[in-house]
């Protein structure tokens, strides 16, 4: 079965400092990784995606996110954190071998202080 | 930028009453789905929907939902007779492609409260 998790559901980093939101999956052939932030009272946004080629990919707002096939995870990092950062962070993923459904983990609340 | 947007913001119902909620997707985007969100909760799949017939839905997508998409512009999700438990944002999201290897764009949301 396809899962996905997010193992801390608040991540409290202060500003300037780097974060780390972490994501750990299980699909059915190679997967499909995704990162969504949902800023209060907002739809979710796109952040960025992995789904072939180099294991590290970048997006939106400066936050990039690291493909480790071996452990199976897909963490999310930024190497200064600013407070507008905080917001709630998705990782979803489907896989190849899997119907087009994406599967969504819990959400993890990064709170970042001044 | 084009977008995804999402009426009405905010309903609040009777338990029993019936809601429509609309969508209206990116104009050349060719999917669509619902999501619902419980307060606080995870990001919940409701359905999808692609050629004016439901793709895929989740176990939450009883018959109490259905989804149609009338005019070619706007896409709707019905509840017949609301629950309690049918209390949430609920989210609309288009994409260009089926695979999954695009990202998808989500509308703010509508969120229902039912008493």
């Amino acid at each position: 079965a396809q899962s996905v998790a997010q193992p801390e559901d608040q991540v409290n980093v202060a500003e300037g400092n780097p974060l780390t939101v972490k994501c750990t999956y299980s699909v059915s052939g190679n997967p499909y990784l995704f990162w969504y932030v949902q800023y209060p009272n907002r739809g979710l946004q796109f952040l960025l995606k992995y789904i072939t080629g180099d294991n590290l990919v970048k997006g939106s707002y400066g936050f990039e996110a690291e493909f480790n096939k071996s452990q199976t995870s897909f963490h999310l990092k930024k190497p200064s954190a600013l407070v507008s950062d905080s917001a709630l962070y998705f990782c979803a993923v489907s896989g190849t071998d899997s119907n087009y459904q994406l599967i969504w983990g819990a959400g993890t609340k990064l709170i970042i202080k001044p | 930028e084009p977008e995804v947007t999402q009426t009405p913001s905010h309903q609040v119902t009777q338990m029993g009453q019936e809601v429509i909620l609309r969508c209206v997707p990116i104009s050349n985007h060719l999917y669509f789905y619902w999501y619902r969100q419980i307060l606080g909760q995870k990001v919940e799949f409701l359905v999808s929907f692609y050629n004016n017939e439901i793709s895929e839905k989740s176990e939450i997508f009883d018959d109490q939902f259905s989804v149609e998409r009338p005019d070619g512009s706007n896409f709707t999700l019905k509840i017949r007779s609301t629950k309690l438990e049918d209390s949430a944002m609920y989210f609309c999201a288009s994409s260009e492609s089926r695979d999954n290897t695009g990202e998808l764009f989500f509308g703010e949301g509508s969120r229902l409260t039912v008493l």
